[in-house]
């Protein structure tokens, strides 16, 4: 079982609408969240972080996060064209010093 | 303001050749990594190195090593260069701290013929 998992995709949806994108876990002591986007050739750059069970919100988007289910979900709202890119799920692993796990990425395809 | 500069941008080597990535940060984090990235694979941790002084290896680090130059600047090494190692080269940033992210540079592509 691979530490952080995502569908790849591509996710298809229509301009406007809300995209979500969802991300498991295994490792049940970890404690931050991330969420990356990537342009296609570009390098990720961080949207989101997440550290507490609940919503975060910023703008358009929405963090979740379940411990007890072991997931974490990223909510586009009003999805623009501008937002299709690979969104890369990331999540510490537990120990004395900062390193983290990448899911593969879902590729989101917003259609005007 | 910089952040993470990675250089070169791109480059092609024959198999057989060394080269070396530069990466340099002026965000005077304490943590710096090295990924690649291969198409379906997600981005994989060669080396990391915690803090100024100490390197470790990371999920893939055969045929690869780093140093840790300084605070602000780590390298990435490959003695003997392989078909296998094409791939877009990432370098990242982060203060060290645990709830904080990572930081990336704009990556280095390297083809291998």
């Amino acid at each position: 079982q691979k530490e952080v998992e995502q569908n790849s995709g591509p996710l298809s949806v229509p301009e406007g609408a809300i995209a979500s994108l969802n991300c498991t876990y295994s490792d049940r002591g970890s404690q931050s969240f991330f969420w990356y986007r990537q342009y296609s050739g570009k390098s990720p750059e961080l949207i989101m972080f997440i550290y507490s069970n609940g919503d975060k919100e910023d703008g358009r988007f929405t963090a979740q996060l379940n411990k007890a289910s072991q997931y974490v979900s990223l909510l586009i709202r009003d999805s623009q064209p501008s937002d299709s890119a690979t969104y890369l799920c990331a999540v510490n692993i537990v120990g004395g010093y900062q390193k983290v796990t990448f899911g593969i990425g879902t590729k989101l395809q917003v259609i005007p | 303001n910089a952040g993470v500069t990675q250089t070169p941008k791109f480059q092609v080597l024959k198999t057989g050749q060394s080269m070396t990535l530069q990466c340099a940060q002026d965000m005077n984090h304490n943590s710096m990594y090295w990924y690649r990235q291969d198409p379906g694979m997600g981005l994989r941790l060669i080396y990391y190195s915690a803090s100024e002084g100490t390197t470790d290896k990371g999920e893939v680090p055969n045929g690869y090593n780093v140093s840790r130059l300084n605070k602000r600047e780590f390298s990435l090494r490959l003695e003997s260069a392989a078909p296998s190692q094409t791939s877009v080269y990432f370098c990242a940033s982060s203060t060290g701290v645990y709830n904080q992210p990572q930081h990336f540079g704009d990556g280095t592509r390297l083809s291998i013929l």
